[in-house]
């Protein structure tokens, strides 16, 4: 079974600049997160999906941060404008949505965005 | 508001020095406690979910135990392999929000 698939790997930018990110979650998977890890901490939610709808962004910065998740499966975080802070790895994430087992949250490898 | 202390922040161990790591968590109405592991470069993988105290969980040569206050994660004889950042993250009824802590990094030296 194919994992989170994210792109780019890395990306570099100036600040005020704009940056996108892509995230394929595990086929069938109801549920999508995008977390934000800063360097030395853990992940942090900025917005979960549940099919095309969210469910919650109460952790995203609406002012420069957006995510959509169109027909209930890929999904795309953005940036505009990039501020030095926003420096750190977004990690894309899905479950199943079920309960029990199937509650595990898989992680993709993460796009390092370093904003200079 | 959910909180994950992890403990300590760094580890050093002998390969074959057996060692725990340490999650203390408060949550209101616990539906999981995850543990992770993850690489350099990578993003966190999963090993373990606890669901309740008095719960135990094994993997090759780790084990997960959880009581209401907090769970370790038990390495026994640890390989060179074993060396990760390990972290450990909370759920609570009615939010799928996982809470996570800042992780403990291992590293065994051969």
């Amino acid at each position: 079974e194919a994992g989170v698939a994210q792109s780019p790997r890395y990306k570099i930018i100036e600040k005020r600049q704009s940056v996108a990110f892509w995230c394929n979650p595990i086929s069938g998977h109801a549920t999508l997160y995008w977390y934000q890890q800063i360097l030395g901490q853990g992940p942090k939610l900025l917005i979960q999906f549940q099919n095309n709808g969210v469910v919650d962004d109460s952790q995203l910065p609406k002012d420069r941060f957006s995510a959509e998740r169109l027909k209930g499966v890929d999904s795309t975080l953005k940036i505009q404008p990039a501020k030095l802070e926003d420096s750190a790895v977004y990690l894309c994430a899905s479950s199943s949505g079920a309960s029990g087992s199937q509650e595990t949250q898989y992680f993709g490898p993460g796009t390092r965005l370093l904003v200079l | 508001e959910d909180q994950v202390t992890q403990s300590p922040e760094a580890l050093r161990l002998q390969e074959g020095e057996s060692s725990s790591l340490n999650c203390s968590y408060t949550v209101s109405g616990l539906r999981g406690l995850f543990w992770y592991r993850q690489d350099p470069g990578k993003g966190p993988e999963f090993l373990f979910t606890l669901y309740s105290a008095g719960e135990e969980k094994e993997k090759e040569r780790l084990k997960a135990t959880l009581t209401k206050k907090e769970s370790f994660l038990h390495i026994t004889a640890p390989k060179p392999e074993d060396s990760a950042t390990y972290l450990c993250a909370v759920r609570h009824f009615g939010n799928e929000k996982l809470t996570f802590g800042t992780g403990t990094r291992l590293t065994i030296i051969p």
